[in-house]
């Protein structure tokens, strides 16, 4: 069965830390990688995208994730955080036929100022 | 555009009630789905379509129908409320050209059952 495990559930960091979330996921096949965002009060929104080509993926605000087949992880990472950053990240796959995402367990984010 | 829209934002529901949760979209997508989301559990697949007149079951469908009879709109129908369907609904849609394609949520529903 398909499933994608996220590593914290919570996370609590100061404005200017590095930050990087854990995703490993399990798919047979050919996999397409997302970790999306939620801020507070708003609906879910692409951070980014990986699905061919070099593993290693920006995405906006200056995000970034490293896709490593042998580990089968997709982990996400920003050098320094801000405020605005708090927010729910969710690590997602798609593979096989069709569009459907199967979502991690996803990650509250709490950047203190 | 406005994306993809949900109503209504909040409902209380009693044991029992039905109710339908709205879905649409603008942007002539083909594949639409409809997730619940739950603390620690990240977003579940309930149902999806890939386009008017063909639905599927997702990871979590007892307790729910859908029906697409146009693009435009996919429907939640809760036929028979329980608590365990208190949760919050996303709906979402993509173009349908493969599973690389991202997905664009509409704003949620907060759904409570007493």
């Amino acid at each position: 069965a398909q499933s994608v495990s996220q590593h914290n559930h919570h996370v609590i960091l100061s404005e200017a830390a590095s930050l990087e979330l854990g995703c490993n996921y399990s798919y047979g096949g050919t996999v397409n990688l997302f970790w999306y965002v939620q801020y507070p009060g708003q609906h879910l929104q692409l951070l980014l995208k990986y699905f061919s080509g070099d593993p290693l993926v920006k995405g906006i605000k200056g995000f970034e994730a490293e896709f490593i087949k042998s580990k089968f992880s997709f982990n996400l990472r920003k050098p320094s955080v801000q405020w605005s950053d708090t927010a729910e990240y969710f690590c997602a796959a798609a593979g096989g036929a069709g569009n459907k995402l199967t979502f991690g367990g996803g990650t509250r984010v709490l950047v203190k100022p | 555009n406005a994306g993809v829209t949900q109503t209504p934002k909040f409902q209380v529901l009693k044991t029992g009630q039905s109710m339908t949760l709205q879905c649409a979209q603008d942007m002539n997508h083909e594949y639409m789905s409809w997730y619940r989301q739950d603390p620690g559990m990240g977003l579940r697949l309930i149902h999806y379509s890939v386009g008017a007149g063909i639905t599927d079951q997702g990871e979590v469908p007892n307790g729910y129908n859908v029906s697409r009879s146009t693009t435009e709109d996919f429907p939640l129908r809760l036929l028979s409320a329980a608590p365990s369907q208190t949760s919050v609904y996303f709906c979402a849609s993509s173009t349908d050209r493969g599973p690389g394609e991202t997905q664009y949520f509409g704003p949620g529903t907060r759904l409570l059952v007493l």
